[in-house]
């Protein structure tokens, strides 16, 4: 692994289904940030970990939940879709204050 | 709250300059970043400044001034492949990044 990952790249998903998005990164960051991004509104914090075993709620965090058991995992979970969480997601990491990283992106399309 | 803003959309011609800006009001600043995002990708780090001034790399340099809550990302010698999307983002005082709409740069032959 080379920086940071996601998985999957993209996704359709039933409403109501559970869906867990998956991010690593190898850099040894401390911090970790979940995004989503919509047309228009640029990027948006669902939750955020500054250390492993601490997480934190962004702007946008109800549906999501987060678990940082470890430095380098960093799983978003969508209990029960819906579909306005139809979006870009994005994980990123940084040594805190410092340049964030960013994955890929998976793009989730909720029917 | 917290508020950051910055044009929409930018068009320029191959081979010129053009200059974005990005204004804030935050609950405290320690620093400001500028990223770009080609459409369907990440976003990739470009410039970071804390202090007032210009900092300069290659064919981009981007300025701020904290008193007047401003930024601006440079861009000379246009290319084509500098079509993309430039986010201004600043860190506040819970060091949390708060980030602008960004910027849709177009690009003409």
């Amino acid at each position: 692994i080379a920086g940071i990952t996601q998985a999957p790249t993209s996704q359709i998903l039933a409403a109501g289904r559970r869906m867990t998005l998956r991010c690593t990164q190898d850099m040894r960051h401390n911090a970790m940030y979940w995004y989503r991004q919509d047309l228009g509104l640029g990027l948006r914090l669902i939750h955020y970990s500054n250390t492993a075993g601490t997480t934190g709620k962004g702007e946008v965090p109800d549906g999501y939940s987060v678990s940082r058991a470890n430095t380098d995992d960093f799983p978003l979970t969508l209990a029960s879709a819906v579909p306005s969480q139809t979006s870009v997601y994005f994980c990123a990491s940084s040594d805190t204050g410092n340049e964030q990283f960013f994955g890929p992106g998976t793009r989730l399309t909720v029917l | 709250g917290q508020n950051i803003d910055q044009p929409t959309e930018m068009t320029a011609t191959e081979g010129a300059i053009v200059q974005i800006n990005c204004t804030y009001q935050t609950s405290g600043f320690n620093g400001l970043f500028w990223y770009q995002q080609h459409a369907g990708e990440a976003p990739t780090f470009l410039s970071y400044n804390v202090l007032d001034g210009l900092e300069e790399k290659g064919r981009f340099s981007s300025f701020l001034s904290r008193s007047k809550g401003y930024s601006y990302l440079l861009l000379k010698e246009l290319q084509m492949k500098d079509s993309a999307s430039y986010l201004c983002a600043v860190i506040d005082s819970n060091y949390q990044l708060i980030w602008g709409a960004g910027t849709k740069l177009i690009i003409k032959p």
